[in-house]
């Protein structure tokens, strides 16, 4: 168990739809990441969150976005879902918010869209 | 299982034998680097990481090798055990608040 909590684990919506996900770091960690990982595209970096401010974007749709709230837990939120978003979604957390320490993966949010 | 990837490059090893995964990176600058291990239906786990003053670190049955020169990465596995089978990533980091990067990953299949 990395110490990092997503939500829900899995979900299945349609096309169009709005859903959002859910991260909690782990304990002390102020930063928070997070991955697109589809089967042919590996691990995508989409967002960095540090104590409540994006820090770093990757290539994340403007359909997507994402915010840390004060307790430091996150949400990524994605809007008018296409097939193509099916895709599992992880969060990581890490100490410090540099990218040259060690990050911890949960377990993933796996999204279908139907 | 859940598959991560349907166009990995597989290597398969023999139990017992010593795995060699290897990792080109991408950008000159990026100064830290990792390799993280996923197993089916988990998210990727931290295994070792070097920072670019380095050329070698060692840890427990894991040593990774990195050769800036041709921005090389690799992961040796030593006495490869059926629980080493998962996919590997390499990831770089140029430093700072900036992006981590992953490779596209390798499967180890370990034979028993």
């Amino acid at each position: 168990d990395s110490g990092v909590t997503q939500t829900p684990k899995h979900l299945i919506t349609a096309t169009g739809q709005r859903v959002t996900l859910r991260c909690s770091p782990r304990s002390g960690d102020l930063s928070v990441y997070w991955y697109q990982q589809s089967l042919d595209q590996g691990l995508q970096f989409l967002i960095q969150y540090y104590n409540g401010e994006e820090r770093a974007k990757g290539n994340i749709l403007e359909r997507f976005s994402a915010q840390q709230f004060p307790d430091l837990h996150s949400e990524l939120n994605l809007s008018s879902l296409e097939l193509g978003d099916s895709a599992l979604y992880f969060c990581a957390s890490s100490v410090v918010g540099t990218g040259d320490t060690e990050a911890f993966f949960g377990q993933g949010t796996r999204l279908t869209v139907v | 299982g859940e598959s991560v990837g349907l166009h990995l490059p597989t290597l398969s090893v023999q139990e017992g034998d010593n795995s060699i995964i290897n990792c080109a990176y991408s950008n000159s600058a990026s100064d830290y680097f990792i390799w993280y291990k996923q197993e089916s239906g988990k998210g990727p786990q931290f295994i070792i990481d070097i920072r670019s003053n380095m050329d070698k670190r060692q840890g427990q049955r894991v040593t990774v090798l990195l050769n800036k020169t041709v921005k090389h990465l690799s992961l040796q596995i030593a006495a490869t055990q059926p629980g080493d089978s998962a996919v590997y990533f390499c990831a770089e980091n140029p430093g700072g608040y900036q992006k981590v990067t992953f490779g596209t990953g390798t499967k180890l299949q370990v034979i028993p």
